[in-house]
């Protein structure tokens, strides 16, 4: 089985703190994903990276860094935490592209910026 | 425009009733499709995928692709109370990235 774990369920942080979130996939894929989920938006898209080191934005990366320093591990980085990040964090991995690009879901990390 | 676009629902169906979920997508050249189920406070999972060249079934769960209009939809048979989740369609070209729709809120009523 698919394993994508991320580091922690619930987070709470204060405005103006860094904030990293940590996920590590255990299937060798290739690609990773961070969304963002909130209620009536959907899933959204901050970054993903194809293979270490590479990164690339999605849809809404304003406010947010990623690092793939490893191939199994995709960290998210909020640079200094506002009250508009409180969200419901998201990472997934995927092993290919077109049909190949299952993507499989972490847990979730719920962040709440006070 | 949305790329992708669902119905928000709710939609509510009896127990073992067929429930039918749709999907409409803006990109033609749209290749593969897929079904996640998101129970509230938990992850999405994948429930089927169907590429462009047909429809699949599987168990009580089919997926239909209409190409020509540009939608998907997720057929449900024998609808059951743990059937009741939020189902996010999501479709892809020949990049990996995934775009998602926001999702339908199915209720089954016993």
């Amino acid at each position: 089985d698919v394993k994508v774990t991320q580091s922690s369920r619930y987070l709470v942080k204060r405005t103006g703190e860094k904030v990293f979130l940590e996920c590590v996939q255990d299937m060798d894929h290739e690609n990773m994903f961070w969304y963002r989920q909130d209620p009536g938006l959907g899933l959204r898209l901050i970054y993903f990276s194809y293979d270490v080191k590479m990164k690339e934005k999605g849809d809404i990366p304003e406010g947010y860094s990623v690092s793939r320093e490893k191939k199994e591990r995709f960290s998210l980085i909020l640079e200094s935490a506002s009250t508009n990040q409180t969200s419901m964090y998201l990472c997934a991995s995927s092993f290919g592209t077109g049909a190949k690009n299952i993507q499989y879901f972490g847990a979730g990390t719920r962040l709440s910026v006070l | 425009q949305k790329e992708v676009e669902q119905n928000s629902g709710p939609l509510s169906v009896p127990e073992g009733a067929i429930a039918s979920l749709n999907c409409t997508y803006s990109d033609r050249g749209s290749q593969s499709f897929f079904w996640y189920r998101q129970y509230s406070g938990k992850s999405p999972e994948l429930i089927m995928f169907i590429y462009s060249n047909g429809d699949k079934e599987d168990g009580r769960f089919t997926a239909q692709l209409n190409k020509a209009s540009q939608y998907v939809s997720l057929l449900i048979r024998d609808s059951q109370p743990s059937d009741s989740a939020t189902y996010l369609c999501a479709v892809t070209g020949t990049a990996s990235k995934l775009t998602f729709g926001t999702g339908t809120r199915l209720q089954v009523m016993l």
